[in-house]
């Protein structure tokens, strides 16, 4: 089935810094989804991506989906110590439903 | 509005009991979901539920493994008889794909975290 490869797998950061991850496809997604799971909770939807070469914000968070539609990116600017956590990008197969196939995630530890 | 609601927070179990876990979707969502968290495997879908019936249970581990949605406001996942190798956190996410939601965005619950000692 389709698999979404996220990297990195995990990150180590001085606060203040600014954040990149990635994910990718070997298939077409049509939406793109970015989930964030903080520790002891369930994943929570951060921003979500419906056109490709589309840019999104939610404050310091900017996730956009790639032209070729098999890759879409998540960036967050200036980290904080509660950024600390899972993300994890999402996407529906192309069979019809409303499954969706997660990646890995990405775990991201920021030192104050 | 209240989010998923899943019960126990916690479950610490012998090897060999049965297990129960609980699950209250959000009122009006159509999709019903059980995912399975471990270190080394991430996050694994187990089964989906529309419309109260499952649809794809092809992420069930084994026959030990069941899952119910009697009505649209509740879901069971049993494990019978439970193994160690069975602890993880079991997710339950619910969505809509009606008009006023947005196509695919799930919504999950906090989780329960089962210990099979």
């Amino acid at each position: 089935g389709q698999q979404l490869n996220q990297s990195p797998q995990s990150m180590f950061i001085q606060e203040g810094e600014d954040v990149s991850m990635n994910c990718t496809s070997s298939s077409i997604f049509n939406t793109w989804l970015w989930y964030k799971q903080d520790p002891g909770e369930g994943p929570v939807l951060l921003i979500a991506l419906y056109k490709a070469g589309e840019l999104t914000s939610n404050g310091r968070l900017t996730a956009q989906f790639g032209i070729t539609r098999k890759d879409s990116f998540l960036n967050i600017s200036a980290s904080i110590p509660s950024d600390v956590g899972i993300y994890f990008c999402a996407g529906p197969p192309r069979v019809a439903g409303n499954m969706l196939t997660f990646g890995g995630g990405t775990r991201l530890m920021v030192k104050p | 509005d209240a989010g998923v609601i899943q019960s126990p927070r916690h479950e610490v179990t012998e090897m060999g009991q049965e297990v129960t876990l609980r699950c209250k979707p959000i009122s009006g969502h159509d999709y019903l979901f059980w995912y399975r968290q471990t270190m080394m495997r991430g996050l694994e879908l187990l089964i989906y539920f529309n419309n109260n019936v499952p649809i794809d249970d092809s992420g069930m581990p084994e026959d030990r493994f069941s899952a119910k949605m009697p009505n649209a406001s509740f879901s069971t996942l049993k494990i019978q008889p439970s193994e160690p190798r069975d602890s993880a956190v079991y997710f339950c996410a619910s969505s809509s794909t009606s008009r006023d939601s947005r196509y695919n965005e799930q919504f999950f619950g906090p989780g329960t975290r089962l210990t099979v000692l």
